[in-house]
């Protein structure tokens, strides 16, 4: 598996844009790159995950560079409810395709 | 919008006494999947299967834990005997077919006193 690295903890002011960042240097050409998010108490939620291209859903925008070694998730006007820790991930394609989580971002958006 | 159940969601056992959770994939799903998460840290791959069969179970402790998933649909994690170690989050989740976005469960808190 490719190891993905993140901030432990950002800060983000309601209503602004939040940029969460991720290093995942030695990802393969066949790896995504998947984010999830989890909800104090709750299971992990699916968020978007692209390959090389940027993507763009109802719930945020992900920007992964040229080389593909690092990414940017983006929710456009954060709100209360996107306070969570977010997961950066590289999906191995293998025949076991298990999604091994890191410790993630916190994200704390403030009034 | 389709969703995976979880039961219970939350548990509390003695030492040495076994439990069980269970868990319903989103319709049509066919690859389950059991994860384990300690506070403070991501989930970890307990278990994973395709239809009824375990197609990655290294990571399942299976002096204490099982896992069946006998008609491909729902699936049952067993702790027996349960230690304090075991206090943590079980989540399940399910996708289409392997390789595929994974959906999880509100997860079950087992609490080991």
């Amino acid at each position: 598996d490719a190891k993905t690295t993140q901030p432990p903890s950002m800060d983000c002011a309601e209503g602004r844009a939040a940029n969460l960042p991720c290093n995942h240097s030695t990802i393969s050409g066949n790896e995504y790159v998947y984010w999830y998010r989890q909800i104090h108490s709750q299971g992990p939620q699916y968020i978007i995950h692209g390959l090389k291209n940027n993507e763009t859903n109802e719930m945020a925008s992900l920007i992964i560079t040229e080389d593909r070694k690092s990414s940017t998730l983006i929710l456009p006007h954060a709100t209360l409810r996107d306070t969570a820790v977010y997961y950066c991930i590289v999906r191995v394609t293998g025949t076991a395709s298990k999604l091994t989580f890191g410790t993630g971002t916190r994200l704390q958006v403030t009034l | 919008e389709a969703e995976v159940a979880q039961s219970p969601r939350y548990k509390i056992t003695e030492k040495s006494q076994a439990v069980a959770f269970w868990c319903d994939p989103i319709s049509g799903h066919a690859t389950l999947y059991w994860y384990r998460q300690i506070l403070g840290q991501g989930p970890e791959l307990l278990v994973q299967f395709q239809d009824e069969s375990v197609v990655d179970d290294s990571q399942l402790p299976k002096d204490r834990f099982s896992a069946e998933r006998l008609k491909g649909v729902d699936s049952t994690l067993k702790i027996q005997p349960a230690e304090l170690g075991d206090s943590a989050m079980y989540l399940c989740a399910s996708s289409p077919q392997d390789r595929e976005t994974q959906y999880f469960g509100p997860g079950t808190r087992l609490l080991v006193l």
